[in-house]
This record gives C-alpha cells, structure tokens and sequence, in this order.
C-alpha cells in the first residue's frame, strides 16, 4: 500500500464547476499536510499548507481527518488557469522529508 | 530572482558516465532535500540536509550517488557510473519550517527549485 493515495484522474471539469480531491495516508504519526500544484513539465509549487482546523485561501478549501487519515482539497468556481496535477503531501518528522502522492489531474473545460 | 535555482535545467548523457548538479537554496533556509520524480508519479525523496549535515538518506540513494552541502549553502548531486533507470527530473527544495501560534505542529514547507532533466542514453 502507498503512503499517500489520491485518485489519479483525470477529473475533466467545465468553467465554474466545483471540483473535490481526497487524499489518504497509511502512516497515522504523520504531523503536517501540504497540497502541492504542478503544471506539466514544471517544479511544484506549494498551493497550501493543511492545518489541523482546516483552512481557506479564496477559493480554496482544505480539510484534514486525523481519524480519517484523510485530507481533501475543495476548489469552487474552477478556472482554466486551475489545470494541473495537484499533489497531496505528507511530513511525518516535522522539518525532514515530504511524502508526495501520485497526483491527480485537473482539466478545466470552457 | 530570490527562489531556489538549479544547475543545469537539463543534461543529456551517456550510460556510464559521471553527472553533478548544483542547487542553490533560497538563502535564508537551513534545509535542502534533493527529490526525483519520473513521469506519472509524485516526487520520490533523496536526502536531506540541514545546514551541511545529511540528516537522512534514502534507501533510493544508492551507492552511486552522493551528495553534498560543504558550507552550509548550495549543495551538489553526483550520480556515477549512470544507468538508463537513472534518467528522470531531479528536483532541489528548501525550508525553513514555522510554527503557527496555537498549532503544535511544525510546518516545513519546502519550496522547489525547477529541477534538472537527466536523460541517459
């Protein structure tokens, strides 16, 4: 089993639609959550840290399940400029290194 | 330009020879890591460093890699003796972790470089 397991996509959504990506983690002393997003062919670029009471940054939206295990990130009023693979990360030693899952696709239609 | 830079962005060898790559971390941060990532999957962690000490290595790290931070400041990667499996982006990142008032833990956001495309033919 995977550390960090998202659902690759790709997810193919049109202008405006409201998109969801869920994310697990096998490794329950993980300590910090970050979502990352990386255009093709480019470096990630971190997109926001997880914090434990969840956390909003215009239109988007993370939230963290410790019980769960489970992380998700909510983005409302999709752009085109939102297509991108988003990685969902894992730190579990507070400053070593990050878990990254596979990533999921994000296509944004007009 | 004040992020994370690498050297070079690109590199094409032969099978068998030596590569190094530079990286230069955004100069207030104490960590850098060294990640490589193949198509399709997420970034896969190397090493890690914190001022020049390597604190933690990968079991990925073989014994043809090595690498270095001798002051503290910009680190290099060397891989021997290259394989075909070798080829991939190699990615430099670096952090200096915060702490939110309120929130016990430590974030460590790592912010990346553009990475270096190793290609062995």
């Amino acid at each position: 089993r995977k550390e960090v397991e998202q659902d690759p996509g790709p997810f193919n959504v049109p202008e405006g639609a409201t998109v969801a990506f869920n994310c697990t983690y096998s490794n329950s002393a993980s300590q910090s959550f970050f979502w990352y997003r990386q255009d093709c062919r480019k470096e990630p670029k971190l997109l926001m840290s997880v914090y434990s009471s969840g956390n909003e940054d215009g239109r988007f939206t993370a939230q963290l399940n410790r019980a769960s295990q489970y992380i998700s990130l909510l983005i409302r009023d999709s752009k085109l400029s939102d297509s991108a693979t988003y990685l969902c990360v894992v730190n579990y030693n507070q400053g070593g290194k990050l878990i990254f899952g596979q990533g999921t696709e994000l296509s944004v239609k007009p | 330009d004040t992020g994370v830079s690498q050297n070079p962005r690109h590199k094409i060898t032969k099978r068998g020879q030596n590569v190094t790559f530079r990286c230069d971390p955004i100069s207030e941060h104490n960590r850098l890591y060294w990640y490589r990532q193949t198509l399709g999957q997420g970034p896969e962690f190397l090493t890690y460093f914190q001022n020049e000490a390597q604190l933690e290595k990968s079991r990925l790290l073989s014994d043809r890699f090595s690498a270095e931070r001798p002051k503290g400041s910009f680190s290099t990667l060397e891989i021997q003796r290259t394989e075909q499996g070798d080829s991939a982006m190699y990615l430099c990142a670096s952090s200096s972790p915060k702490v939110l008032a309120g929130d016990p833990v430590s974030y460590n956001e790592q912010f990346f470089g553009p990475g270096t495309r190793l290609t062995v033919l």
